[in-house]
């Protein structure tokens, strides 16, 4: 069965601080993917999604993805973190064809002052 | 910008009583969802609508219907509200899922039941 796992429920960082948060998918073949924030008590906004082609995708607020087939993975990426960026983060997959995207459980972002 | 619109944002409704949870947008986008957000467990796909009148089964359709008669509006109806449906309800829209078009989402609705 299709599946999307994000294995860290909460990560705490330093504001300034890298940031990688880890996505990893099972999907016979390479769906389309995506990463989510929302900001406490509001929907999901997208930051930046996957199709094809150069394997580094740029995003909204200084975010960037890095597609790993090999790997099946989907990781964010931040290099520097503001306070702002404290919120929970979902990535999603989408097969193909199908109308359903399948959501990660998500991973909440605290930043350190 | 596209925008999806849940006109309520808090409900408190009784145990027993239906409740109807109303969704627009306004990008003229085929298809709709609704989704269920609740902690540690991530979105939950309810139901779906790929066009006006249409409608699947999500993942945990028990206890909701759908309804979509008009293409910019769908709606989420519990026929009998209980205490496990309180939750957090995101209702997104999107043009075409299937060639992998972004889903938007609207702010939600917290909905307790009491």
């Amino acid at each position: 069965a299709q599946s999307v796992t994000q294995p860290d429920i909460h990560i705490t960082v330093s504001e300034g601080a890298s940031l990688e948060l880890r996505c990893n998918y099972s999907y016979g073949a390479t769906p389309y993917l995506f990463w989510y924030v929302q900001s406490p008590g509001q929907g999901l906004q997208l930051l930046l999604k996957y199709f094809s082609g150069d394997t580094l995708v740029q995003g909204i607020k200084g975010f960037e993805a890095e597609f790993k087939r090999s790997q099946s993975s989907f990781n964010l990426r931040k290099p520097s973190v503001h306070w702002s960026d404290a919120a929970e983060y979902f990535c999603a997959v989408g097969p193909s064809g199908t109308y359903k995207y399948i959501f990660g459980t998500g991973t909440r972002l605290k930043v350190l002052a | 910008d596209v925008k999806v619109t849940q006109s309520s944002r808090y409900l408190v409704k009784r145990t027993g009583e239906k409740v109807f949870l109303e969704c627009v947008q306004d990008m003229d986008h085929e298809n709709m969802f609704w989704y269920r957000q609740d902690p540690g467990l991530g979105l939950r796909l309810i139901y779906f609508s790929y066009d006006v009148k249409m409608k699947e089964k999500g993942d945990i359709p028990e206890g909701y219907s759908v309804s979509r008669e008009k293409k910019e509006r769908f709606s989420l109806i519990l026929e009998s509200a209980s205490t496990n449906q309180t939750s957090m309800y995101l209702c997104a829209s999107s043009s075409d899922t299937r060639s992998g078009n972004t889903i938007y989402f609207g702010e939600g609705s917290w909905l307790t039941v009491v």
